[in-house]
This record gives structure tokens, C-alpha cells and sequence, in this order.
């Protein structure tokens, strides 16, 4: 039973508009999440972070949102540009939760110029 | 900067043979980690290390084995390869002694093994 999911396997955007990329939770103990950015052929490279006494953490074009009630986050990328195609996995952790990071199984972006 | 360098990038073995998957990281991180990544499935955590010669068993340690006789090193070994092994194989370290609950992890490139 996946503790992290990402519903959605792919997304396509249009190059300038904004991307929404959802990702939810069912362990309570979750307290950090994370957004990891994966091209191919790469390890993937960390992209942002919040911690669970926050509702929203942003980063230039990119901006977490934490919704702890709902066991839900998401990210935005805004403009969306072609160079952020890409798998994007979203991860979770917890200190009561072992201190693992437990991945989702990742969307993949397709921006189009 | 991090550097998380996977000694093969492909490798096509046979079932039953012995495959060794080296890993080193050159930022003195205390903690590794390898994952194997299946579509639609994202990372599942095989085994991590906290230290010299401690190895501690993830969510999917079945058929895999684990080495590191030195802190730069961690090496993840499949005693006897099956198809099912097929995968990309991922190798990461943090800094963070308490786990990586800080966040970061720093990925190798990866490594895709094919089990014929």
C-alpha cells in the first residue's frame, strides 16, 4: 500500500502557463515533504521542501502548498518553461515515521513550447 | 558540490549471476542509501547505511545484499540476479546523522541493470 501517491502519471502543459503537479499522503506521521525533479538518464536532484508547520513555501517560479487536514500538497510552476520537463517525485518523512523518505511514483511534466 | 558517482551506468547480466553495483560519495556524508526506481512505482528504499559497516534493511531488501567497509563507499550486491531485478538502481548519500528528515538527499546518475 503506497503511503505516497501521484495520481497523476504525466501532465502537459503550454510553455508560460502553470503547472499543478498533486501529491497525497496517508500516514499521519508525515511531518516533511519534499519535491524531487528527475531528466532522464539523471539521479534526481532536489527541487523545494515544507515542513508540516507551514502551509506554503515558495522558491522563484516554484511554490509548495501543504494542506495537512486534506493529506495533500502540491506544486506550482509558474511560467512553466520547456526546460522543466521532466518526473517529478514527491517524498515524505517524519521522525515518528522513521525518518525515511517514502516516495510517490512520480508525474511526468511535458511542457510545450 | 555533491558528488554521488555510480561506477556503472548500464549493465546487461544474466539470471543468476552475481552483480556488483558500486557507489561512492565525496562529501564525507555519514548516511547512504540505494533505491531502485520502477515506473509508476517512484523509489523504493532496498537498503541504507548510517555508518562504517552498519546497514540497515528498507522496504524491499529481498535479494539484495549491502557492503561499506568505508564511509565513501557503499556497495549493493545481488547475490544471484533474476529478471525481476530489472530496474534502475539508485545510490544517494545526506549529510543529516539523524536520518534525512532535513530533506536532501544527493542522487548518483543511476544505474540500469537489465537481468536476462
Amino acid at each position: 500500500d503506497q503511503q505516497v501517491k501521484q495520481n497523476s502519471p504525466s501532465l502537459s502543459v503550454q510553455e508560460g502557463r502553470i503547472s499543478i503537479l498533486n501529491c497525497d499522503y496517508t500516514n499521519s506521521m508525515f511531518d516533511y515533504f519534499l519535491w524531487y525533479k528527475k531528466y532522464p538518464a539523471e539521479g534526481p536532484t532536489f527541487l523545494i521542501s515544507i515542513s508540516s508547520i507551514k502551509d506554503k513555501n515558495e522558491d522563484g517560479r516554484f511554490t509548495v502548498f501543504l494542506n495537512k487536514s486534506a493529506k495533500h500538497l502540491s506544486l506550482h510552476i509558474v511560467p512553466s518553461q520547456p526546460g522543466d520537463s521532466a518526473v517529478y517525485f514527491c517524498a515524505a518523512s517524519g521522525e515518528n515515521a522513521g525518518n525515511m523518505l517514502t516516495f510517490g511514483g512520480g508525474t511526468r511534466l511535458m511542457v510545450k513550447p | 558540490d555533491v558528488k554521488v558517482t555510480q561506477s556503472s551506468r548500464y549493465l546487461v547480466k544474466r539470471t543468476g549471476e552475481k552483480v556488483f553495483l558500486e557507489c561512492v560519495q565525496d562529501m564525507d556524508h555519514e548516511n547512504m542509501f540505494w533505491y531502485r526506481q520502477d515506473p509508476g512505482l517512484g523509489l523504493r528504499l532496498i537498503y541504507f547505511s548510517y555508518d562504517v559497516k552498519m546497514k540497515e534493511k528498507g522496504d524491499i531488501p529481498e535479494g539484495y545484499s549491502v557492503s561499506r567497509e568505508k564511509k565513501e563507499r557503499f556497495s549493493l550486491i545481488l547475490e544471484s540476479a533474476s529478471t525481476n531485478q530489472t530496474s534502475m538502481y539508485l545510490c544517494a548519500s545526506s549529510l543529516d546523522p539523524s536520518g534525512p528528515n532535513t530533506g536532501e538527499l544527493f542522487f548518483g546518475e543511476g544505474s540500469r541493470l537489465t537481468v536476462l
